[in-house]
């Protein structure tokens, strides 16, 4: 059971650049989640979904977007990458609202 | 601005001791609780979830609860050096909410 999956596991983008974080779930759950996680500052919500063809905005939705097309697979898009994205991306999944979050290995994503 | 408080440590305990780690919340209508293991460089995993004011135990874990204080915390009984992390508290802050605040985390040392 591999549980959710991130990919890649590390980056480096330039200024400006774009690129798309993938995460899948094999668990079914219908609630996906994108955290970025900075030093000393926890883990912060991007944007969040309660099903396919669902999504909405989390704390810190500026620069990025989301769709969900599947159960499975809620990728993250950044566009036009900027030094203030430097961070820890983590996606998770629920299965149900409130109930246990389960995160995948994270990308660790730098922009020079 | 609802917050979740955690103490950022360290917090260093002897082998065998009990690590006793705590958490305030500022929703009075939260009602989710979760703590989580994180190790440098690698994702949140989940510890403990609590819904109901009271303990809980799980092999050397134990969550406690009180709605009343709007405190969690979690203790490890049998410290080991391999329980050195850093321990996030999540909330989950419904009704009818998806989201989790997290914690900035407790660093946990054992020392051997």
């Amino acid at each position: 059971n591999a549980g959710v999956t991130q990919t890649p596991k590390f980056r480096i983008l330039k200024i400006g650049q774009s690129m798309t974080l993938q995460c899948t779930q094999d668990m079914n759950h219908n609630y996906m989640y994108w955290y970025r996680q900075d030093p000393g500052m926890g883990l912060k919500l991007i944007y969040y979904s309660v099903g396919a063809g669902i999504t909405d905005k989390g704390e810190v939705p500026n620069g990025y977007n989301v769709s969900r097309s599947t159960t499975e697979d809620f990728p993250l898009r950044l566009e036009l990458a900027a030094p203030s994205q430097t961070s820890v991306y983590f996606c998770a999944s629920s299965v149900d609202r409130g109930t246990e979050a389960f995160f995948g290995q994270g990308t660790r994503l730098t922009v020079v | 601005q609802k917050e979740v408080e955690q103490n950022s440590g360290p917090l260093s305990v002897p082998e065998g001791a009990i690590a006793s780690l705590n958490c305030t919340y500022s929703d009075r209508v939260s009602q989710s609780f979760f703590w989580y293991r994180q190790y440098s460089g690698k994702s949140p995993e989940l510890i403990m979830s609590i819904y109901s004011n009271g303990d809980k135990e799980d092999g050397r874990f134990t969550a406690q609860l009180n709605k009343a204080s709007q405190y969690v915390s979690l203790l490890i009984r049998d410290s080991q050096p391999s329980d050195s992390a850093t321990y996030l508290c999540a909330v989950n802050i419904g009704p009818g909410t998806y989201k989790y605040i997290f914690g900035t985390g407790t660093r946990l040392k054992v020392l051997a």
